[in-house]
């Protein structure tokens, strides 16, 4: 049973180009997370969505979006590239279908670097 | 709104040395509360969890952390440490709210830097 697959691993994108990023949820869960964590810091909250729609946001900008297919996989979009959207990039998946004692489970990351 | 802070961002240790991480959170809501661990050049670990219940939970590596309430804290202990366990250790909270399986708010991370 594979995990939550992240792809591409690693990319170099320039300031102004966009990014799209994958994510593969682990099987039998239909919800998504993306989380941006910063070199020495803790991930941060972007969005979640289930049902194909997103649910929560976090504090960012709206260049950054998303979507959620009807196989529950889903694409992190990042418009008008700065800087500091150089980041570790990860995808988190959950089911709603077992509330009680459920885990969140997290894939390894899309590393992205902006020059 | 919630808030993690892990009070100390390094924690140098020999090994077989008993080690705490520390971690404290606030929240005007009551919360779920997490310990991951992150593996350098690799995603979260889920470690352990408080959901309800025991205010002492454990892990199946021997770690366990003990869920103050009046303190709002959520310490991660373990009596003995590995080389293994170096890591970046992360202390998170979600409102109960959004479920256990909502958005989680996160501590700054806390570096275990076991010796030999």
């Amino acid at each position: 049973d594979a995990g939550v697959t992240q792809s591409p691993t690693h990319l170099i994108k320039t300031r102004g180009q966009q990014v799209t990023l994958r994510c593969s949820p682990k099987s039998g869960h239909d919800t998504v997370s993306w989380y941006q964590q910063a070199l020495g810091q803790g991930p941060q909250f972007i969005f979640q969505y289930y049902e194909e729609e997103e649910r929560q946001r976090g504090n960012f900008p709206d260049r950054f979006s998303g979507h959620q297919f009807p196989n529950y996989s889903s694409e992190l979009n990042v418009n008008a590239l700065l800087l500091g959207d150089s980041a570790l990039y990860l995808c988190a998946s959950s089911s709603t279908t077992v509330r009680s004692g459920n885990t969140i489970y997290f894939g390894e990351g899309s590393w992205l670097t902006v020059v | 709104a919630q808030s993690v802070t892990q009070l100390d961002s390094q924690v140098p240790v020999f090994e077989e040395a008993p080690v705490e991480l520390r971690c404290n959170y606030s929240s005007s809501v009551s919360v779920y509360l997490f310990w991951y661990v992150q593996y350098p050049n690799q995603g979260l670990q889920l470690l352990l969890k408080y959901l309800s219940g025991s205010t002492l939970v454990e892990s199946i590596n021997g770690f366990e952390a003990e869920f103050n309430k009046s303190q709002t804290s959520f310490h991660l202990r373990k009596p003995s440490v590995h080389i293994s366990d170096t890591a970046e250790y992360f202390c998170a909270v979600s409102d109960i709210g959004s479920g256990n399986t909502g958005k989680l708010i996160f501590g700054q991370g806390t570096t275990l830097q076991v010796k030999p």
